[in-house]
């Protein structure tokens, strides 16, 4: 089944620690999205590549990175610089910009303890 | 700020009765979605308008857009428990500067009750 993965599920971090979170999608599609989403609120944009060694920020790209080596994956590194880091992240993937629907992964919730 | 922004915010009805939610946003697009997650999931896509396009129907959906009022409304019709969710539009900007980045409301809760 071709489709896109996200992992963990859950994920707790310290305070001052790195941690990545792991998007890979099989659907040989060429865009691969980063967003953000705090409780009873709507994604946020935060990195997005629309190919392979290429990526651009989004909305609030502030202490995250991302790298797009492949196209398979595009991992989300949430970095210390980023001072509020609790929320649900959600990476999605498309065919190629407009006219084609996102497919989303099932969401990494990441917690900072 | 968002481009495209859901209301009413939150959305209660009962079973068998339709829905109605609205999306307005800023900017010329080429396309209209909207979205459906369900609680602590992803986001699955339900339907895809385009800017020439006035309504569109897929199964109890309906959706319409009003380029004019930078306008969209999702109807839902004899609504389930199972449509309980949250509902989002994203709209793809046609302007270059922002080429591939859809954008998404705050979304429109819906709970139906059985």
């Amino acid at each position: 089944d071709g489709g896109i993965t996200q992992s963990p599920k859950y994920l707790f971090r310290k305070e001052g620690q790195n941690v990545t979170l792991s998007c890979e999608q099989n659907l040989n599609h060429d865009a691969m999205y980063w967003y953000r989403q705090d409780p009873g609120q709507g994604l946020r944009l935060i990195y997005y590549s629309q190919i392979v060694n290429d990526f651009q920020k989004g909305d609030i790209a502030e202490g995250y990175s991302v790298s797009r080596e492949k196209k398979e994956s595009f991992p989300l590194t949430v970095t210390s610089a980023q001072k509020n880091p609790t929320a649900f992240y959600l990476c999605a993937s498309l065919q190629g910009a407009g006219n084609t629907e996102a497919f989303f992964g099932q969401g990494t919730r990441l917690t900072v303890v | 700020s968002q481009q495209g922004e859901e209301d009413p915010q939150a959305l209660s009805i009962q079973e068998g009765e339709n829905a109605t939610m609205n999306c307005s946003y800023k900017t010329s697009i080429n396309n209209l979605q909207w979205y459906r997650q369900n609680s602590g999931r992803g986001l699955v896509h339900l339907i895809l308008i385009r800017s020439n396009e006035r309504e569109k129907h897929s199964g109890r959906l309906r959706v319409t857009l009003d380029t004019s009022k930078k306008s969209s409304s999702l109807l839902i019709t004899a609504s389930r428990a199972a449509d309980t969710a949250s509902y989002f539009c994203a709209t793809d900007p046609t302007d270059n500067t922002n080429a591939g980045k859809s954008t998404f409301g705050d979304g429109t809760t819906l709970t139906v009750k059985p």
